[in-house]
């Protein structure tokens, strides 16, 4: 298995607080991405980053914010989070060139 | 922007039955496409990782092909087995840019 780790695997916020999902590689891969998954929507890129403090939008990424300080590390933050924000959060890697993306367990987050 | 399809949603089949099921993409200038595998609260697991520049990629029972010009890839699974049951999701790359495009998935079901 690609050496991927979300954490937390499953937390329940309020509405209104901030939150901050992480995701480590042991893999020195160059891209990371994160993205969300709801029924009937398929997975949907929030953020991705190409390097150390390098990152992009995805489709859906109003409401959310990313940073990458080392390569290892790619964190998502909902600076306020909302009922519509509650979904199974997904981070992937992958290197350079036409290579394979692989993707950490998931995040279940909820927005009560 | 990117649109894929997977059809069916859905599909049952009784044990041993060879299968396939489809991934359609709108815009056929793409970078490679990937299939993955879903259980049930779990992770995606990469299966096949096909580049634009081929026609097919093999694993064991499975073998996916891919035609660019018509936007269409297809994975094949022989002799399936119960343990096959999981959702199967394609993704695509484009030729520019780093992300991946989903599908929505096909959950299949092998019945014993």
């Amino acid at each position: 298995d690609a050496g991927i780790t979300q954490s937390p695997r499953h937390k329940v916020t309020e509405t209104g607080t901030p939150v901050t999902l992480r995701c480590h590689q042991t893999e020195n891969h160059r891209y990371m991405y994160w993205y969300r998954q709801d029924p009937g929507h398929g997975l949907r890129l929030i953020h991705y980053s190409y390097g150390v403090k390098d990152t992009d939008k995805g489709e859906v990424s109003d409401g959310y914010s990313v940073s990458r300080s080392k390569t290892e590390d790619f964190l998502l933050t909902l600076e306020s989070a909302t009922s519509s924000q509650t979904s199974v959060y997904f981070c992937a890697i992958r290197d350079t060139g036409g290579t394979e993306a692989f993707f950490g367990q998931g995040t279940r987050l909820t927005v009560v | 922007k990117q649109e894929v399809t997977q059809i069916p949603a859905a599909l049952s089949v009784p044990e041993g039955e060879n299968l396939v099921l489809n991934c359609s993409f709108t815009d056929s200038a793409i970078y490679n496409l990937q299939w993955f595998r879903q259980d049930p609260g779990k992770g995606l697991t990469s299966l096949l990782l096909i580049q634009s520049s081929q026609r097919e990629q093999t694993s064991g029972r499975l073998n996916a092909s891919l035609d660019k010009s018509s936007g269409r890839s297809t994975l094949y699974i022989a002799a399936s087995q119960p343990g096959d049951s999981a959702t199967y999701l394609c993704a695509v790359r484009r030729d520019t840019g780093n992300q991946f495009y989903f599908g929505t998935g096909t959950s299949l079901t092998v019945i014993p």
